[in-house]
């Protein structure tokens, strides 16, 4: 069981928007530790996405964005294409733990 | 462009020892800290050991119980992860990641393309 939860799956269709939640702790997001996403295509290395909450590394689409209130974050994608089919990974760092924790995943399927 | 590439999977008995690697190109390897991340088939990502760019500060996941160690040699860009013990729920593919820091969390930048290690009699 991952210290960061997240929906198993989600999924839109072709230019709809969709969300996808992480729900933490007091001891990781609630403590204000920043929630980092990854994106991960099928039989790749994960790739970052989204850092420090909201911010996007070059090259990445302006259709994902990431939010954090309270214990919770959320990405959104708006927009979807083909191509977003993917895992998606929230991280966030554990202070009780003193580590480093992912949220289990959440597997995007493009309908 | 930054470049991480992992080596020394393969298959192990169980009880056995491995020893991954990870050489580093298109960056300053020894000003950045770095980490170990393993992914289980079909399961999830999950941090796994973290060293600094000196090499003098290590972290391991609890769950580890001790039986792997990370190090690093900063004049050959590598680096290590030294497994013993091995266990069939080691088996995953072992990542190796730099990590940004920051004040609020550090995360994992760049990524490489992974080992795989299966622990298996």
């Amino acid at each position: 069981q991952s210290v960061l939860t997240q929906p198993p799956s989600v999924s839109g269709a072709p230019g709809q928007s969709v969300t996808i939640s992480c729900t933490g702790s007091s001891s990781n997001i609630g403590a204000g530790y920043d929630v980092h996403w990854y994106q991960q295509l099928p039989g790749t290395a994960p790739k970052l996405l989204i850092y420090g909450d909201n911010n996007r590394p070059s090259g990445v689409p302006d259709r994902f964005s990431g939010s954090k209130s309270g214990t919770s974050a959320s990405l959104a994608i708006t927009g979807l294409q083909a191509e977003d089919e993917a895992d998606y990974y929230c991280q966030s760092y554990d202070t009780s733990l003193s580590a480093w924790v992912f949220g289990g995943g959440a597997k995007l399927t493009v309908v | 462009e930054v470049q991480l590439v992992e080596s020394g999977g393969g298959l192990v008995q169980p009880g056995g020892s491995l020893r991954l690697s990870c050489v580093a190109s298109g960056f300053t390897f020894s000003s950045y800290e770095m980490n170990w991340v393993r992914q289980a088939p079909g399961k999830g990502l999950e941090w796994v050991s973290y060293i600094s760019s000196s090499g003098t500060t290590i972290y391991h996941a609890d769950s580890l119980k001790g039986r792997f160690t990370i190090s690093r040699d900063n004049a050959k860009n590598s680096l290590y992860l030294q497994m013993d013990s091995l266990r069939a729920e080691d088996t995953a593919i072992y990542y190796c990641a730099r990590a940004k820091v920051t004040t609020w969390g550090d995360y994992f930048d760049h990524w490489g393309q992974g080992t795989l290690v299966a622990v298996s009699s």
